[in-house]
């Protein structure tokens, strides 16, 4: 099956500890983005790659990182950094970068603080 | 800035009959709108898009209507089912790139059996 696959479902992180959230896809899609989703708001962008090697800060990228080492990886790490972790992750991608792509999406990754 | 918004957070719906979520977006310039499904404790399932130089669109059961003289978009739901039952949210892509869309906070349809 063609997709979006997101690991953990769920995940706690311990206060001062960098986790890492997976995002992988078959759809050899180019371009893939982590949003945030917190109850009652619209999702934000994290970061987001349009290829290989390459990836910008999203609106709120502050806390976070991420690699684009494969096209069909693209892993997100909330560092200690990030005061407020708590929240839904949601990762995605699309076929291209363009104004009227669809954005499929994972099935999300619950991270909680300890 | 502009955002997307919705005009209503909740709606009910009794099963078979239509359902319309609405939005309002404020961006006179975006160029390209998207609704998503979203079930409990699950990513965003597209819908149905739509382009800036279209008024309607359909697909199966669902129609999306454009209206860029009052800046309004809506979902309409054809003979609603028990499964319809999520949160529906539009976007719309106000720059040049996909990762430039803007999600609205959402309209929670329950359908009562």
């Amino acid at each position: 099956d063609g997709g979006i696959t997101q690991s953990p479902k769920y995940l706690f992180r311990k206060e001062g500890q960098n986790v890492t959230l997976s995002c992988e896809q078959n759809l050899n899609h180019d371009a893939m983005y982590w949003y945030r989703q917190d109850p009652g708001q619209g999702l934000r962008l994290i970061y987001y790659s349009q290829i290989v090697n390459d990836f910008q800060k999203g609106d709120i990228a502050e806390g976070y990182s991420v690699s684009r080492e494969k096209k069909e990886s693209f892993p997100l790490t909330v560092t200690s950094a990030q005061k407020n972790p708590t929240a839904f992750y949601l990762c995605a991608s699309a076929r291209g970068g363009g104004v009227d792509e669809k954005l499929f999406f994972g099935s999300g990754t619950q991270l909680s603080v300890l | 800035g502009e955002s997307v918004g919705l005009h209503l957070p909740t709606l009910s719906v009794q099963e078979g009959d239509n359902s319309i979520i609405n939005c309002a977006y404020s961006n006179s310039a975006s160029d390209y709108f998207i609704w998503y499904k979203q079930e409990s404790g699950k990513g965003p399932q597209f819908i149905i898009d739509i382009r800036s130089n279209m008024d309607k669109r359909q697909g199966q059961r669902v129609t999306v209507l454009l209206n860029k003289t009052v800046k309004h978009l809506s979902l309409q739901i054809a003979a609603t089912q028990p499964g319809d039952s999520a949160v529906y949210f539009c976007a719309e892509n106000t720059g040049a790139g996909s990762y430039q869309l803007t999600f609205g906070k959402g309209t929670k349809l329950s359908v009562i059996p």
